[in-house]
């Protein structure tokens, strides 16, 4: 399975936006990079998947790098609740069923 | 908006005692998978359901561990005899996968876990 790499810890302002880093150098052609976040106390939560191109919904904003051995959650505009901690993960777009959750970033925001 | 509903959120026990973790799917999902989360070893598959068939479990100790689903809306993750080392929290999460797929690139859709504390 191709993994991903990711900062330990991040701090943001509240208010501003984040930029979460997310490297998968050994991703396939066929890999979509999907982002789960995980709040205390709580089960992990999607929050975005793509293939290719970027992609933009009602949580965040996925910008893929054009080799796509790099990806970057962007939120943008950070807010208390946003504190959690952030997992990037690879799946094949064939549809397997194993996810490996790393380590994730664990996002710190202040007010 | 639908939600995977765990029961119980909270479990306390000893050690030797048998316990059960039951999982409610969201309705029209038809795949279930099982994971543990501690803080050394992070979330782990245990097991993973397709169409209420067992599809995988290597992620389980074998011996003291069953998963199984009696039905489309309920999963349930057995330890019998527990262990101080089970102690974790156990997150079971719901997705679709298409027709002719083992799995899904879809989200999968998580509970809020047990949290299960073995004396």
């Amino acid at each position: 399975d191709a993994k991903t790499t990711q900062p330990n810890s991040m701090e943001s302002n509240e208010e501003e936006p984040v930029h979460l880093p997310c490297n998968h150098s050994t991703i396939s052609g066929t890999d979509y990079i999907h982002w789960y976040r995980q709040l205390p106390s709580q089960g992990p939560e999607y929050v975005i998947h793509g293939l290719t191109s970027n992609v933009n919904n009602r949580m965040a904003s996925l910008a893929i790098a054009e080799d796509r051995k790099s990806s970057t959650l962007i939120l943008h505009r950070a807010t208390l609740r946003d504190a959690a901690v952030y997992y990037c993960i690879l799946r094949p777009q064939s549809g397997g069923f194993k996810t490996i959750f790393g380590a994730g970033t664990r996002l710190f925001v202040k007010a | 908006d639908a939600r995977v509903t765990q029961t119980p959120r909270h479990k306390v026990t000893e050690m030797g005692q048998e316990v059960t973790m039951r999982c409610q799917p969201i309705l029209g999902h038809n795949t279930v998978f099982w994971y543990r989360q501690t803080m050394m070893q992070g979330l782990e598959l245990l097991a993973y359901f397709r169409n209420r068939a067992p599809l995988d479990d290597s992620g389980m100790p074998k011996d003291r561990f069953s998963a199984e689903m009696p039905d489309a809306t309920l999963a349930t993750l057995k330890i019998q005899p527990s262990e101080p080392r089970d102690s974790a929290v156990y997150f079971c999460a719901s997705g679709l996968a298409p027709d002719g797929q083992i799995g899904t690139n879809q989200p999968q859709h998580f509970g809020d876990g047990t949290r299960l504390s073995i004396l």
